[in-house]
This record gives C-alpha cells, sequence and structure tokens, in this order.
C-alpha cells in the first residue's frame, strides 16, 4: 500500500460548525504533514507530526487543531472558520521528518466555508 | 532558509515539443529538491528527487532533471510533450539546515498547457 488516503474529498461547513478532515497511511511512515492550498497557490505548510509527536506548528489559527491517535492516522479537526479557510487540504507523510525519499501526498480534501 | 523560485508562471508547448521547467534553489547547506505534478482537483505526485547522488536524474512519465550547484539549478525537461502533460509542476526543497528540518518549501508553480 503506497498511498496517502483523505476524506472525506468535499466538504462543505458553517461558520459554527465542528468538523473533522481524516488522513490514514499504511506505509510505516514516521512523518505526517498537513498543507493549505488556495487556489493556483502552492501547498502551505501547516503542521508536522514526527513520530506522533506535534514538531512544528507553522503559526496557524487555534481554529485549527491536529490530532495524531497514531502512527498511521491523521486527523485535523476544524471549529469556527472563515470562509477565507476555503481550500485544498493536503496531508502527507514521509519516513521521517528528515527524508530524503521524497513525501507522498494525498489527493486532498475541498474544503468550502459559507 | 531554504527556498526556490520557479521561472515562469505559464507555459505553453506544442505537442512534441520540448518541455523546460526552470527551478533555482537558495540554500545554505546541500540541499534535496523535488519536482512534483498536480492534475486539477488532485493531489501532487512526485516526479523525481535530487538528494545528493546522481546530478542527473530521471523521473516518471519520461521527465528528467540535472543538478547544477554552480548555477543553483534544477530545471526538469521532457523531450516531447504529450497532452496528459498539461498540468501544474512545483519545484520544492528540503534538507538538514536546522531551521528547514521537516519542511518541504515549494516554488510559486508553472501551469504547463500543451497545443496540438
Amino acid at each position: 500500500d503506497t498511498e496517502v488516503t483523505q476524506t472525506p474529498k468535499h466538504l462543505v461547513m458553517g461558520m459554527t460548525n465542528k468538523k473533522s478532515l481524516k488522513c490514514e497511511q499504511h506505509m510505516g511512515h514516521r512523518a505526517m504533514y498537513w498543507y493549505k492550498q488556495k487556489a493556483k497557490k502552492p501547498p502551505e505548510l501547516m503542521f508536522v507530526y514526527s513520530y506522533e509527536k506535534l514538531s512544528i506548528n507553522e503559526s496557524v489559527p487555534s481554529r485549527f487543531s491536529p490530532e495524531c491517535p497514531n502512527s498511521s492516522l491523521l486527523n485535523l479537526h476544524l471549529h469556527a472558520l472563515q470562509p477565507e479557510d476555503s481550500a485544498l487540504y493536503l496531508c502527507a507523510s514521509s519516513q521521517d521528518g528528515q527524508d530524503d525519499y521524497g513525501y507522498t501526498f494525498g489527493s486532498g480534501t475541498r474544503l468550502t466555508v459559507v | 532558509a531554504q527556498s526556490v523560485t520557479q521561472l515562469g508562471s505559464h507555459v505553453s508547448v506544442s505537442e512534441g515539443a520540448l518541455v523546460l521547467l526552470r527551478c533555482n534553489y537558495s540554500s545554505s547547506v546541500p540541499p534535496y529538491l523535488f519536482w512534483y505534478v498536480q492534475y486539477p482537483n488532485q493531489g501532487l505526485q512526485l516526479l523525481l528527487k535530487y538528494t545528493s547522488a546522481a546530478t542527473l536524474v530521471k523521473g516518471i512519465n519520461g521527465f528528467e532533471a540535472e543538478f547544477k550547484k554552480s548555477e543553483t539549478s534544477f530545471h526538469l525537461t521532457k523531450p516531447s510533450a504529450h497532452m496528459s502533460d498539461a498540468a501544474e509542476y512545483f519545484c520544492a526543497v528540503s534538507g538538514l539546515a536546522t531551521d528547514s528540518w521537516g519542511k518541504l518549501q515549494f516554488g510559486a508553480g508553472t501551469q504547463v498547457v500543451v497545443t496540438p
């Protein structure tokens, strides 16, 4: 299994809702990442988990809350989002945080905040 | 800090013509360099990577890139474009610099259009 699976593929949520994005990999990778990508822009790093511990938080607002329950799963909990948070949210994994094998990306969750 | 700059936000090529996408990097230590492709409404797929082994790197779908330290470049080429090569291409860098550990930094991207 060489994939990163993200669910749901599409999500529409109101500004008062609470929702979660899920990411799963079974490649034995020990680093997992959340990226945010706006239209026509490159992905921007949000969070890095290394060996199930949060190692990097790129000054992301607290309405985004990451969670790594185990080495295969990564969640992103969403609460009180703003319309400008609408974007493609990409999950990625790598063998570890300092890695020359490259990063494997999921297909993303297209989030729309209304 | 490490960074990459992609020259040209849009490239139009004829089917069968050479594809050349330019990427220059900035790094205080030898970097790891990557090219990714993104098709509409999809995630990113790794095309190839440079990790301080051979300077000419061959990737998937007929793409290759050459690492030139003297020019701080990592340009992507394909001898003959196919219609299926139409996509967004990102150059990215990661590496051993302390402030870049665990971070994959992307260039702004180059949109490739292939005309018949």
